[in-house]
């Protein structure tokens, strides 16, 4: 069982459409990073939410960060097939910088 | 940003060579950089944490001595797969923690694939 579990693991959407990611724990992190992963590359990081309520806005992608930092979600508006990728929350716990990754979505945008 | 150069980006061995790779902090120094394995269409999972000038922490169920960690400087960090078999084959991925602590950047990633 993943610490963070990230639903949907495959999302198929065409161009337009709006879309939710869920990243869920139940345990508490004391920040949580959204990153965007392309075949063959490294981990992009999008954003990183600290506080519990926290919402952070980066152009379409809207990030929210539960109040009890136990899960996050990402939102898409108006999903363009540029957007389409791999996209990774990862929590981090007190001690040690060290992340946790959630299983991923795999997000595809048809034109 | 915080460049992080590794390499080689990808590296096609025979069953039982060792194969090394190196993770560079090109514009800051590390002393914290992690090493993560990914396989197909799955998520990171950390192999381990490797420290400057000390030895790496293992994460439960990576054979430390299968892969052998070396964070001699505080731009470089190298993992070397020893005696690599097919199941060795995957996506490997290191990250350094930047100066504030606080944010990991990613290495671009290499792909091995063991014959």
């Amino acid at each position: 069982t993943q610490l963070l579990e990230q639903s949907p693991q495959f999302l198929s959407i065409q161009e337009g459409e709006n879309l939710t990611v869920y990243c869920n724990s139940s345990s508490v992190f004391s920040s949580l990073q959204w990153y965007r992963q392309e075949p063959g590359e490294g981990p992009v990081l999008l954003v990183t939410v600290v506080t519990g309520g926290e919402v952070k806005k980066l152009k379409r992608l809207t990030f929210q960060f539960g109040d009890a930092r136990k899960d996050s979600s990402l939102h898409i508006t108006a999903a363009q097939p540029g957007d389409t990728g791999l996209y990774l929350c990862a929590g981090e716990r007190d001690a040690g910088n060290m992340l946790t990754f959630g299983g991923g979505t795999r997000l595809m945008v048809k034109p | 940003g915080a460049v992080v150069s590794q390499h080689p980006s990808r590296v096609i061995c025979k069953s039982g060579t060792s194969v090394k790779i190196e993770c560079r902090s090109l514009d800051f120094q590390a002393t914290t950089m992690f090493w993560y394995r990914q396989f197909p269409k799955q998520s990171l999972m950390l192999m381990a944490t490797s420290n400057e000038g000390s030895k790496a922490t293992y994460e439960q169920g990576v054979e430390k001595d299968k892969f052998l960690i070396n964070h001699a400087s505080l731009t470089l960090s190298t993992l070397t797969v020893t005696s690599a078999h097919p199941e060795d084959s995957s996506f490997y991925i290191c990250s350094a923690l930047g100066t504030g602590g606080d944010i990991q950047y990613f290495g671009a990633g290499t792909r091995l694939s063991v014959l």
